[in-house]
């Protein structure tokens, strides 16, 4: 199965610190990147997402990056706080395939 | 605003027994999904439709599980026999069409097998 890959596993920013987590993906045809967010004993949900015709897409403050020729991509999140803190997960899918996930970032902030 | 309901939130069930969790999509959602997660992992999808036909069940595996959708609307995935590695939750999610539009997702069903 195409994989998403998906790191740091884990995160410690400082309050109004910036996040960085970063994806890699292999399929060419995978035309579809969002970002989700998960807390504690909830479903994922939609952060932000982003098609490979443009190179960033900012939302408040959350930024991805796309690298369409290295096939890579990343969230930014400026000015982390503590409400900020939970896990999140980078997604792929193209050609009419379902979202395929990378295994998750928990992200920790400290005020 | 629309959600994605499921139930039941929270099942145990021994080894052998048999289990179904059910899922309402968002009105109008052509495409209904189930992922299955592990703790500290990511979803990994079991099952997609589109209405009432199963478009990938290629990673269901389908000796012990089966999903159904049979009016296109609603849906039902039945895990029997369960086994002590089926503990995870199951999300269902929906979508108005087939990749590139926004993945709801529920809230989860949550089942221990003991």
């Amino acid at each position: 199965q195409q994989q998403v890959k998906q790191s740091p596993q884990s995160l410690i920013v400082q309050k109004g610190g910036i996040s960085i987590i970063n994806c890699a993906y292999e399929n060419t045809a995978f035309d579809y990147f969002p970002w989700y967010q998960q807390f504690p004993g909830k479903g994922p949900a939609l952060l932000i997402a982003i098609r490979p015709d443009v190179s960033e897409k900012k939302e408040g403050r959350f930024t991805i990056s796309f690298n369409k020729s290295a096939k890579q991509f990343s969230l930014h999140i400026m000015d982390s706080q503590p409400g900020d803190s939970a896990t999140y997960f980078c997604a792929a899918s193209g050609a009419g395939t379902a979202l395929i996930f990378g295994k998750g970032t928990t992200l920790s902030v400290s005020s | 605003e629309a959600e994605v309901a499921q139930s039941p939130r929270y099942k145990i069930t021994e080894k052998s027994q048999a289990v179904a969790f059910w899922c309402d999509p968002i009105s109008g959602h052509a495409t209904l999904y189930w992922y299955r997660q592990i703790l500290g992992q990511g979803p990994e999808l079991l099952v997609q439709f589109q209405d009432e036909s199963v478009v990938d069940d290629s990673q269901l595996p389908k000796d012990r599980f089966s999903a159904e959708r049979l009016k296109g609307v609603d849906s039902t995935l039945k895990i029997q026999p369960a086994e002590l590695g089926d503990s995870a939750m199951y999300l269902c999610a929906s979508s108005w069409g087939l990749s590139g539009n926004t993945i709801y997702f529920g809230e989860g069903s949550w089942l221990t097998v003991v």
